[in-house]
Parts: structure tokens; sequence; C-alpha cells
């Protein structure tokens, strides 16, 4: 079965710093989503990769798809507070469904 | 309100119990799921439904079971809770499948005693 790793696991960055969340497979990439959770809500849709090399953005978060690697990136660029929570990617399995990683917990101090 | 709701939003409940948590979806989508997010685990399928009256089992079922008589609602039953059903339910909806973007509802945070 697809296992999806994310590093790293939590993450704590000051107000104004970049950072990169990866989401690694173990099989070939199909399509990588992006969600993001708040704490103690549901997840919110980010943004879909399904083409090797594309690379998509929104507002201050841009994401990758390295197909090679079998390798998603996700990148925050001068991070605010609002942009703490939990970054999940998500792959879609061999049943059509979707497999998500562990996630990864962000802290923005101010 | 439009929107995907799930309730109870927590719920406390003794092993052997029967538990049912509520998701309903305003937008008419076709596809519903049921996650669980347990740490250590990320988020995992339960099941999921294409239409009214059609459900399949995802990657962790046992225990579960599901119906979808309308369109709208997507109730999961936990037939006798065990400890191990201790954990954070989601409910999703998407317009065309799990490859579309998915609307998620709250969570119910449930613990089996």
């Amino acid at each position: 079965s697809q296992e999806l790793e994310q590093s790293p696991q939590s993450l704590i960055v000051q107000e104004g710093k970049n950072l990169t969340i990866n989401c690694t497979s173990s099989k070939t990439l199909y399509g990588l989503y992006w969600y993001k959770q708040k704490y103690g809500e549901g997840l919110i849709f980010l943004m879909m990769l399904q083409k090797g090399g594309e690379e998509k953005s929104h507002e201050k978060i841009t994401a990758k798809l390295d197909e090679k690697k079998q390798q998603s990136s996700l990148h925050i660029t001068a991070s605010q507070p609002s942009h703490a929570g939990i970054y999940l990617c998500g792959a879609l399995n061999a049943g059509n469904m979707l497999t998500f990683g562990g996630g990864t917990r962000l802290m923005v101090k101010p | 309100d439009a929107g995907i709701t799930q309730s109870p939003r927590y719920k406390i409940t003794e092993t052997g119990r029967q538990v049912t948590l509520m998701c309903h979806q305003t937008w008419s989508h076709s596809y519903m799921f049921w996650y669980r997010q347990d740490l250590g685990h990320g988020l995992r399928l339960i099941y999921y439904s294409a239409a009214a009256d059609i459900t399949d089992k995802g990657e962790v079922s046992d225990g579960y079971v599901v119906s979808r008589s309308k369109t709208e609602n997507f109730p999961l039953t936990l037939e006798s809770a065990t400890r191990s059903q201790t954990s954070v339910y989601f409910c999703a909806s998407s317009e065309w499948g799990a490859d579309y973007e998915q609307y998620f509802g709250p969570g119910t945070r449930l613990t089996v005693t």
C-alpha cells in the first residue's frame, strides 16, 4: 500500500521566516493534495498537483511536485501566525481514494 | 446554514455501546467520506459513498457500519464501541470524487471508556 511520509513532523518558526514541508511517497505519485487543518477543526483544501514539475501558489504558499523523486514540497514565505496549523499531504491510492501523510504541525511565534 | 456539519461534536461512551455519528451536507455532493484521525496514523478512510445507497469500505472499516438513504446524510455507526475506536472522526464530501477537493466537517471527538 502507498505510504506518505511528511517531514518534519513538527516545526516552530519565528514570524516572518520562510519554511518548507516535505511529503515523500513510497510509490509513484499520480496526484498530490495539500490540506491544512487548524487545531480542533476540519481540513481545508489548499491545492492539488497533478504533473511532474508542476508548481502552484496561493498567497504566500507554494507547492511543487517532483515526480521523479516521488516527493512534494510546500513552501511558506514570510510566515504569519495565521499559517499555524497541521499541514497534511494526500495522494491517490490504487482504489482512487486519498491516503494521507501523518501531518506536519506548524507553530509560528509572533 | 450551507456546508457540512457533524453531530455530536464530543461524545463519551462506554465499551460495548452502540454509537452513531451524524454527518449532513447541504451541497448535494455525490461523494461522502468518513475518516478517523489518530496520533501516529494520520487520517485514515473508514467508509465512503459515491451516491445514495452506494457505500464501500475504506482502509479501516471493521467495527463500523454506514448507510446513505439520502444524498445529504451519511451516518456512521459503531456497533459495539471499543477503546481502540477512541479517535477524532471527520466527515467529508466532494462533488466528483476523492480526487477532487473534499470539504471537511469540524469533526467529532469520541472517547470510549
